[in-house]
């Protein structure tokens, strides 16, 4: 089935470090974000991607890192710059065309140690 | 600028409507909903686009006002499934590609 992966569920970070979360998705689809979520707070745009190559900053991007290699893939460095990295991190595609929805992975949930 | 939600929660019984507002200050193209159950990824809803018509999922509509920038999601007879965190997402009129979104309004659905 046509979906987006992300992985780990769960990651752990020690202070320093950076760490790196994956996004893939078989959807075909051009476009791909990183949103931040905290509890009880709506989705933050970090990072999205247009297309292969290229990528914007979104409204929380700093601390954070991404590279678009591939069309299906879409990885998020959180870098130790980011003080408060504790979040719930969703990655989303979403195929060419505004009038098109975006597709969310399940999340990766990420935590200081 | 991220859209503004209100209310911010609501408690409803079963059988009972509700409405979600999302309103943005600068001109927008679209404005996507999306539910969130606790813990899981949100599931869309609805796409309502400048110039589109009042858009429906089961009892569930939803309203773009062009002159106000203001969506609203309307939930007609509640379910028990109904709850969750309500999120609209809006795309700029000037900002193609880049959604935002609001901050949630929790519904909670009660027998």
């Amino acid at each position: 089935d046509g979906g987006i992966t992300q992985s780990p569920k769960y990651l752990f970070r020690k202070e320093g470090q950076n760490v790196t979360l994956s996004c893939e998705q078989n959807l075909n689809h051009d476009a791909m974000y990183w949103y931040r979520q905290d509890p009880g707070q709506g989705l933050r745009l970090i990072y999205y991607s247009q297309i292969v190559n290229d990528f914007q900053k979104g409204d929380i991007a700093e601390g954070y890192s991404v590279s678009r290699e591939k069309k299906e893939s879409f990885p998020l460095t959180v870098t130790s710059a980011q003080k408060n990295p504790t979040a719930f991190y969703l990655c989303a595609s979403r195929q060419e065309g505004r009038n098109q929805p975006q597709h969310f992975g399940d999340g990766t949930r990420l935590s200081i140690l | 600028q991220q859209p503004v939600q209100s209310p911010q929660a609501v408690i409803l019984r079963e059988g009972e409507d509700a409405v979600i507002n999302c309103s943005s200050s600068k001109a927008l193209y679209s404005v996507h909903w999306y539910r969130q159950k606790h813990g899981e990824a949100p599931v869309f809803l609805m796409i309502l686009l400048k110039g589109g018509e009042q858009k429906g999922h089961e009892k569930i509509s939803a309203s773009f006002n062009e002159k106000k920038q203001q969506s609203s999601l309307y939930l007609t007879a509640s379910q028990l499934s109904y709850s969750g965190t309500y999120f609209c997402g809006t795309e700029r009129a000037d900002s193609w590609g880049k959604l935002q979104f609001g901050a949630g309004t929790q519904v909670v659905v009660t027998p």
